[in-house]
C-alpha cells in the first residue's frame, strides 16, 4: 500500500512570495490534515478536511494560508505572502475516517525556508 | 502544545530502560497516542491508548492514567536506533493534539 505523498520535499523562498504544496493520501483515507511543525516543536494542526469538507480550520491563518481539497483525494496548502516565521515543516496525514482512534499516517514533509 | 507536558530530552544507555512521561489537561479527553519521529522524518504511530493500564508492543509499552491526566512510554532494551523525538499526542473531540516531543539521546 503506498503511503502519504508530498511534494515538494524541499522549498526556498523569499519573504512576501508564494509557495504551494501537494499532498497525496493513502487511497480510501477519507481524512486528511496538514501539519505545521516549527523546529523542536510538536506538529500543529492547521486544517483538518473529510472528504472535500473542512472540519476544523480554526489555527489556519486565513489572511496568508488557504487550503483546499476539492475532489476528496488529493490536497493543495498555499501560503500567500509567506513570512518569515513559517519557516517550518509542513506535514500532511490522513487517517480512513478520521475517528478518536484511528492512526494517522504522515507523508514525509516539505520543508520550507523563507529568507 | 495545549499543556501537553513532556520532558524536552532525555539520555540513556543501550540495553536500558527509559519512561518517558507525558501529562495532560483531562477536559474532552477521547484517546492518547504515542509517535515516534526520528530527525528529518515523519512521525510514525507506536500506540493508542483510550482505557486506564497498561498496552504493550513488544519492547514498548503505553501506561494511561485518565484520572490524573497521565500516561508514560516504556522503551526496553533500548538500542541505538530508539534514537528518537517521542510525541504525545491527546485527542480531543476529533482534534488530535500534539506535545512538544521528548527527544531520547541513546549512548554506547
Amino acid at each position: 500500500e503506498a503511503g502519504v505523498a508530498q511534494s515538494p520535499r524541499y522549498k526556498i523562498i523569499e519573504k512576501r512570495q508564494s509557495v504551494a504544496f501537494w499532498c497525496n493520501p493513502i487511497s480510501g483515507h477519507a481524512t486528511l490534515y496538514w501539519y505545521q511543525q516549527i523546529l523542536g516543536q510538536g506538529p500543529k494542526l492547521l486544517i483538518q478536511f473529510q472528504n472535500n469538507g473542512v472540519v476544523d480550520d480554526s489555527q489556519l491563518p486565513k489572511d496568508r494560508f488557504s487550503a483546499e481539497r476539492l475532489k476528496g483525494v488529493d490536497s493543495t496548502l498555499k501560503i500567500q505572502p509567506a513570512k518569515l516565521e513559517d519557516s517550518a515543516v509542513y506535514l500532511c496525514a490522513s487517517s480512513f475516517e478520521g475517528g478518536s482512534q484511528e492512526t494517522q499516517y504522515f507523508g514525509p514533509g516539505t520543508r520550507l525556508l523563507v529568507l | 502544545g495545549q499543556n501537553i507536558d513532556q520532558p524536552t530530552e532525555m539520555t540513556a544507555t543501550e540495553g536500558a530502560i527509559v519512561q518517558i512521561n507525558c501529562t495532560y489537561q483531562t477536559s474532552g479527553f477521547n484517546g492518547l497516542f504515542w509517535y515516534q519521529q526520528h530527525a528529518g522524518e515523519a512521525p510514525t504511530f507506536l500506540s493508542y491508548n483510550v482505557l486506564d493500564g497498561l498496552e504493550e508492543k513488544g519492547r514498548f509499552s503505553s501506561f494511561l492514567s485518565r484520572s490524573k491526566g497521565y500516561s508514560y512510554l516504556l522503551l526496553k532494551e533500548l538500542q541505538m536506533k530508539d534514537s528518537a523525538s517521542y510525541l504525545c499526542a491527546v485527542r480531543r473531540g476529533f482534534k488530535t493534539i500534539f506535545g512538544a516531543g521528548t527527544r531520547l539521546f541513546v549512548k554506547a
